[in-house]
């Protein structure tokens, strides 16, 4: 079982990013696809999840509608985009999964580095 | 929905053994049988190392064990190893019954001595 995400971004203030991961070795559809970031030298941070199956998300409000999640599931592959970046969204991205039958993210990215410089 | 609070850091010598705390409320920790914690050393992506409260993944050390006690959940590390120098997350599933919604800990620095 495998994720694997899209390479480093760097962008400007303003713009927007988005990072894509793609599974393997399991079936996509059957498992909900979430994603965290992580600021320079700070802790997880929880931005939203995906149902592969459905489509339907959820967010968390703190990004006032500027993240949205996506999949394509004849690719397998989820996607994040964040728009409007500020500074403050300079953080690694991971996606990871939770199985169907148990409350946990046991399978990560390797982590995209988003580098949001004027 | 507020970060569940961990010390920052906890340290320990080889053989010891340590306790990380994790607090949260009744809309989260209490709430739920969702509790995990992960394992992340510099530079890598997090691992689960338990499940749903105190549930250990295949492949990983039977020195790691959790419980949760009304809003606080507990990892504890025995006979400590160099190896086990990481920070460490708790986290909260809630609201299963629909999409659900995830809370972090801000995380534990164990540091072994």
């Amino acid at each position: 079982m495998q994720l694997v995400q899209s390479g480093a971004e760097v962008k400007r203030p303003g713009a927007s990013v988005k990072v894509a991961c793609k599974a393997s070795g399991f079936i996509f559809t059957d498992n909900n696809i979430h994603w965290v970031r992580q600021a320079p030298g700070q802790g997880l941070e929880w931005m939203g999840c995906i149902n592969p199956h459905s489509g339907d998300t959820n967010n968390v409000q703190k990004f006032e509608g500027r993240v949205t999640l996506t999949r394509d599931t004849s690719i397998r592959t989820a996607y994040m985009e964040l728009s409007r970046l500020t500074s403050d969204d300079t953080a690694v991205y991971y996606c990871a999964k939770r199985p169907p039958h148990d409350y946990a993210m046991d399978v990560w990215g390797q982590g995209t580095t988003v580098t949001v410089s004027s | 929905q507020s970060a569940l609070t961990q010390p920052a850091s906890v340290s320990g010598s080889p053989g010891q053994s340590i306790t990380i705390s994790c607090t949260g409320t009744s809309s989260d920790v209490s709430g739920y049988n969702y509790v995990s914690w992960y394992q992340q050393y510099p530079g890598k992506a997090p691992q689960v190392i338990i499940y749903d409260v105190d549930n250990r993944p295949s492949g990983v050390s039977n020195r790691f064990s959790a419980s949760k006690s009304d809003n606080t959940a507990s990892l504890t590390i025995s006979r400590l190893r160099s190896e086990d120098e990481a920070h460490y997350y708790c986290c909260s599933f809630t609201n299963t019954n629909s999409l659900e919604t995830v809370v972090f800990g801000g995380g534990t620095k164990l540091t072994v001595l």
